[in-house]
């Protein structure tokens, strides 16, 4: 069972326009919801998290929507850049369990 | 060095080997953990060690055997691994266990021949 379910599975998106991947979970017990970021030859990296009692947060050109009582949440990229094409992924974690997405390949297009 | 750091980058064994990947951590953290990342698939949480102590096994096979001698250093044993063992394994570290960043190495990517 996919204790996180994320779409799209790939994604291109041109330069300044809006990337958005959206994630869905089941289990109410999570309570941290990190999206990392991960580029060909390297490990994934932390991009920004958000906890259950806040329903947006943003850093920079990123920002985390969440709705708990649908138990979704996405990751918007504003004015995206070909920088930013890599793998994202969305991750769901309750104490020692941490459950990610299948990914999103985004692929931004000058 | 800083961060976290895994060798080897590359592994190519048969099923009959043995061998082990190395994590060390430069980061002053106490908690380290194993994932495997597969083509197509989330990534999988393997082991979890808190100050040395393991605190999860999400049910992997004992052809994958974890250590961990102390809070900068964990290691995975491997022997008698299978083909469909071929993957991307990932080492990452957190200050604390819990919902805390986790910072991961570059990974060691593995094929089992």
């Amino acid at each position: 069972q996919q204790q996180v379910k994320q779409s799209p599975q790939s994604l291109i998106v041109q330069k300044g326009g809006i990337s958005i991947i959206n994630c869905a979970y089941e289990n109410t017990a999570f309570d941290y919801f990190p999206w990392y970021q991960q580029f060909p030859g390297k490990g994934p990296a932390l991009l920004i998290a958000i906890r259950p009692d806040v329903s947006e947060k943003k850093e920079g050109r990123f920002t985390i929507s969440f709705n708990k009582s649908a138990k979704q949440f996405s990751l918007h990229i504003m004015d995206s850049q070909p920088g930013d094409s890599a793998t994202y992924f969305c991750a769901a974690s309750t104490g020692n369990q941490f459950y990610f997405g299948t990914g999103t390949s985004l692929t931004v297009i000058p | 060095e800083t961060g976290v750091t895994q060798t080897p980058r590359h592994l190519v064994m048969g099923m009959t080997n043995k061998k082990s990947l190395k994590c060390e951590q430069h980061l002053g953290h106490n908690a380290m953990y194993w994932y495997k990342q597969s083509a197509k698939k989330p990534l999988e949480l393997m082991f979890v060690y808190n100050f040395k102590e393991q605190t999860e096994n999400n049910s992997v096979p004992s052809r994958f055997s974890p250590e961990c001698p102390n809070s900068s250093h964990l290691f995975l044993h491997l022997h008698t691994l299978q083909p469909e063992d071929s993957a991307l394994y990932l080492c990452a570290s957190s200050q604390v266990l819990g919902t805390y960043e986790q910072y991961f190495g570059p990974g060691t990517r593995l094929t089992v021949t």
